[in-house]
Order: structure tokens, then sequence, then C-alpha cells
């Protein structure tokens, strides 16, 4: 079976500061999504992508940055993270797009002091 | 854009009570329903879905009804254990926006 490993697992920034995460897959999925989630609330699309170099906005794509260089890493950045922010950020990837299982990392935490 | 509401936000259950959680969504566009569970510490994780050509779907212990003309799902758990607990979440895809687009998730605590 494949895996969805994010790096790093915890991130605490300063205000302003910008700040990168990274997702990698095994599985060959085509589908890579970036969404975030907070505490009571569900998961918001901040981007995704249905092949390499392909970057599509989600709801939320307001203050980030994403990147698929490959078709098995896609990398998201926070512009210029907001004082006291917190939020899990979730990766995922898919086969195909929309009518297929997601696959989901294990989140990197972010904390902004 | 597509609206997903989910109820109720949490339930706490004894060991082996049924519960039912809702899910509404507001655009008919919307035509594939999967749900994700997340225990507390592990990842998401698919645990049913159904298309909306259907109206009913059953695996193990958990039953999912899909009604077009209200726009509504109701997924319903049976036998419930204490490994159950957990934040369950509906979701529809969008064919019109492409997206796939969550509820706020139902927090599930199974009492033993």
């Amino acid at each position: 079976g494949g895996i969805i490993t994010q790096t790093p697992k915890f991130l605490i920034g300063q205000e302003g500061q910008k700040l990168t995460l990274k997702c990698q897959q095994n599985f060959n999925h085509d589908t890579m999504y970036w969404y975030r989630q907070d505490s009571g609330k569900g998961l918001r699309l901040i981007y995704y992508s249905i092949t390499e170099n392909d970057l599509q906005k989600g709801d939320l794509s307001e203050g980030y940055d994403a990147s698929r260089e490959k078709k098995s890493s896609f990398s998201l950045t926070v512009t210029s993270a907001q004082k006291n922010e917190m939020a899990v950020f979730l990766c995922a990837s898919s086969t195909g797009r929309g009518q297929n299982t997601l696959y989901f990392g294990a989140g990197t935490r972010l904390s902004v002091l | 854009g597509e609206q997903v509401e989910q109820l109720p936000s949490s339930l706490i259950v004894q060991e082996g009570a049924s519960v039912l959680i809702n899910c509404s969504y507001t655009d008919s566009a919307s035509v594939y329903f999967p749900w994700y569970k997340q225990e507390p510490g592990k990842r998401l994780q698919f645990i049913i879905d159904i298309r909306s050509n259907m109206e009913r779907k059953q695996t193990q212990r958990l039953t999912l009804l899909f009604d077009k003309k209200t726009k509504h799902l109701s997924l319903h758990i049976t036998a419930t254990q204490p490994g159950d607990s957990a934040i369950y979440f509906c979701s529809g895809y969008n064919t019109n926006t492409g997206k796939l687009t969550f509820g706020d998730g139902t927090v599930l605590t199974v009492k033993p």
C-alpha cells in the first residue's frame, strides 16, 4: 500500500513569516489536495492539482501559494503567517479527480506566535 | 458555492446504541458523497460513499441513506463500540466546481 508523508509534523512560525509545508505520496495518484482543518470546523480546500505543474484554487487560497513540480509531491506556502493562527493542514491524494477516495496524510500542525 | 451542513455537532452514547448523523447540501450539481472518519490521533480515512443515482448503501454496521429530492443524507451506525469514537465528516463532490466540500463534522463518543 501507499502512504502520504507530510513534513514537518509541527511548525511554529512568527507573524509575517513565509512558511512552507511539504507533502509526498507514493500511490502514483494524479490529483493532490491541500485542506485546512480548524478546530470544530470541517476541512476547507486551499489548493488542488490534477497533474504535475497544474494548480487549481480552492475556497481558501488567499494567503497561500502552492507548487506541484513532481507528480509525487505537492507543497504549500503560507505567504505571511497571521499572529495567533492555529490550524492543521492536511494533504490528500486520489486517482483521477472528484469521485474517488481521498487518502490523507497525518497533517502539519501550525502555530504562529 | 456549495454548502454542506452536518448535524449534530456531537453525540455521546452508550456502547451498543445506534446513532444517526444527518447531512444536507445545497447544490443539485453535487453527485457523489463520501464520508470520512478521523479517530483520535489518526489520519482521516474513507468509510462509505454513495452516488446520486442510489438511495441506500450498507457496509457492515454502516447504512447510508440518500434523498435527492430533499438534498439530505443520513449515516446510521448500529451496535456502536468504543472504537467507533471519532469525528465523522460528510462531504459532497460538485461536478460544476470540481470541488469536494466537507461538513463541519460530528464528534461521536461511545462510552463502554
